[in-house]
């Protein structure tokens, strides 16, 4: 079993509906959550942080993490074609280099 | 925010050739610089860690003689990719470190470095 797992996608979605994505993983050491955004040919910037479980929001953006479930969410309302990308979830354990592991990331295309 | 540069954005060479590639941190000291490798619907795949002024260290399966990586000053680090095969094509990425952002786990992300090996 991989440590987080993330559906590859493509999802597709018209233009502002509400984006479910989601991730598990199997090591109940990660702390940290966070949520990238990866534009086609790009490197990938940092969408959401959320430290241990609970909610965090950020204008259209929604990050939710369920530590006991050992599941995160990303949620974005009112969905845009340029919010069209590829979201990869990352977490990491405290302490030591911080370096997160990533999920292989979801396809997402809002089509108009 | 941190800006993190790569250059060559694209390189296409033949087998057996040696291909460099360049990663600078453009408004920020970088003291730790990661090396990844992404395939298509893949993860991004950490290859090594760069310290400023020390060897890099590898993840495992990684081979350090085929990709050398230098991280000579705080905002440049290099990785060579030694005589390319075929199946070292991919998207390189590098990401850098910002210990002043206030997030520990925040890298910021380079543009990639596609990279063809015929």
């Amino acid at each position: 079993q991989k440590e987080v797992e993330q559906d590859p996608g493509p999802l597709s979605v018209p233009e502002g509906a509400i984006v479910s994505l989601n991730c598990t993983y199997s090591n109940s050491a990660f702390q940290y959550f966070m949520w990238y955004r990866q534009y086609s040919r790009k490197g990938p910037e940092l969408l959401m942080y959320t430290y241990s479980s609970g909610n965090k929001e950020d204008g259209r953006f929604t990050a939710q993490v369920d530590k006991s479930s050992k599941y995160i969410s990303l949620f974005i309302r009112d969905s845009q074609p340029s919010d069209s990308a590829t979201y990869l979830c990352a977490m990491s354990a405290s302490g030591g280099s911080y370096i997160p592991t990533f999920g292989r990331g979801t396809s997402l295309i809002v089509h108009p | 925010g941190a800006v993190v540069s790569q250059h060559p954005s694209r390189v296409i060479c033949k087998s057996g050739t040696s291909v460099k590639i360049e990663c600078r941190s453009l408004d920020f000291q970088a003291t730790t610089m990661f090396w990844y490798r992404q395939f298509p619907k893949k993860s991004l795949m950490l290859m090594a860690t760069s310290n400023e002024g020390s060897k890099a260290t590898y993840e495992q399966g990684v081979e350090k003689d085929k990709f050398l990586i230098n991280h000579a000053s705080l905002t440049l680090s290099t990785l060579t990719v030694t005589s390319a095969h075929p199946e070292d094509s991919s998207f390189y990425i590098c990401s850098a470190r910002d210990w002043t952002s206030g997030i520990p786990q925040e890298q910021f992300f380079g543009p990639g470095t596609r990279l063809t090996v015929l």
